[in-house]
């Protein structure tokens, strides 16, 4: 399975704390993305690192790929109760059509 | 926003009886998936299409069928719900399948089976 699996399960901070979450999956990819839930809706695409990237910015949204440790991690800068969601991982290979995505973290951003 | 609209949004529906989930997309999208979302589960892929009439199984597809007649709509059917189906479900499209695509959802379909 190209599945992500996601850590912390839930992490919870006040505002304008920096929040960060990890990600990790089994085998090589293409590229790996993350993406954001919020209570009751669909998910939302975030961010896409490409394998040969070592790291990513997007406004307030860092990502790190370390393909050696099969890792990626997602730091959110200068939280905001806004940003209280669930984030999940996404890893593609070469191969598949099949997106299959972990549990997630929930983050929690305690005004 | 992708344009993806699911259909109903919310039903609740007696064990035992037939239901269909609709996704309709305007993005012309060729790949279309059926998940659902349960707590502690996470997202689970049900079914997928990889083009007009052509679908396959996801991790968790027993008790669920799909069809796919026109590119734009992808309906999800539970032939006899039960109250094991009680869940979200989303519907996702996405251009070109997963390598360097991303997906997009629609905003989910309340489904009670009582």
């Amino acid at each position: 399975s190209q599945q992500g699996e996601e850590d912390p399960q839930a992490l919870s901070i006040q505002e304008g704390e920096n929040a960060t979450m990890n990600c990790s999956y089994k085998t090589s990819i293409n590229n790996l993305q993350w993406y954001r839930q919020n209570s009751g809706r669909g998910l939302v695409h975030l961010i896409l690192i490409r394998s040969n990237e070592r790291e990513k910015h997007s406004g307030r949204l860092r990502v790190t790929l370390d393909t050696s440790k099969k890792s990626s991690s997602l730091l959110i800068t200068a939280s905001r109760a806004a940003d209280t969601a669930s984030y999940f991982c996404f890893s593609s290979s070469n191969t598949g059509n099949q997106f299959y995505f972990g549990t997630g973290t929930s983050l929690t951003v305690i005004p | 926003d992708a344009g993806i609209t699911q259909s109903p949004r919310h039903k609740v529906t007696e064990t035992g009886t037939p239901v269909t989930l609709r996704c309709h997309q305007t993005e012309n999208h060729r790949y279309m998936y059926w998940y659902r979302q349960d707590p502690g589960h996470g997202l689970r892929l049900i079914h997928y299409s990889y083009g007009v009439k052509d679908t396959d199984k996801g991790e968790v597809s027993d008790g669920y069928s799909v069809s796919r007649s026109k590119t734009e709509d992808f309906l999800l059917t539970l032939e006899s719900a039960t109250s094991s189906q009680t869940s979200v479900y989303f519907c996702a499209i996405s251009e070109l399948g997963t390598a360097g695509n991303t997906i997009y959802f629609g905003e989910g379909s309340w489904l009670t089976v009582v």
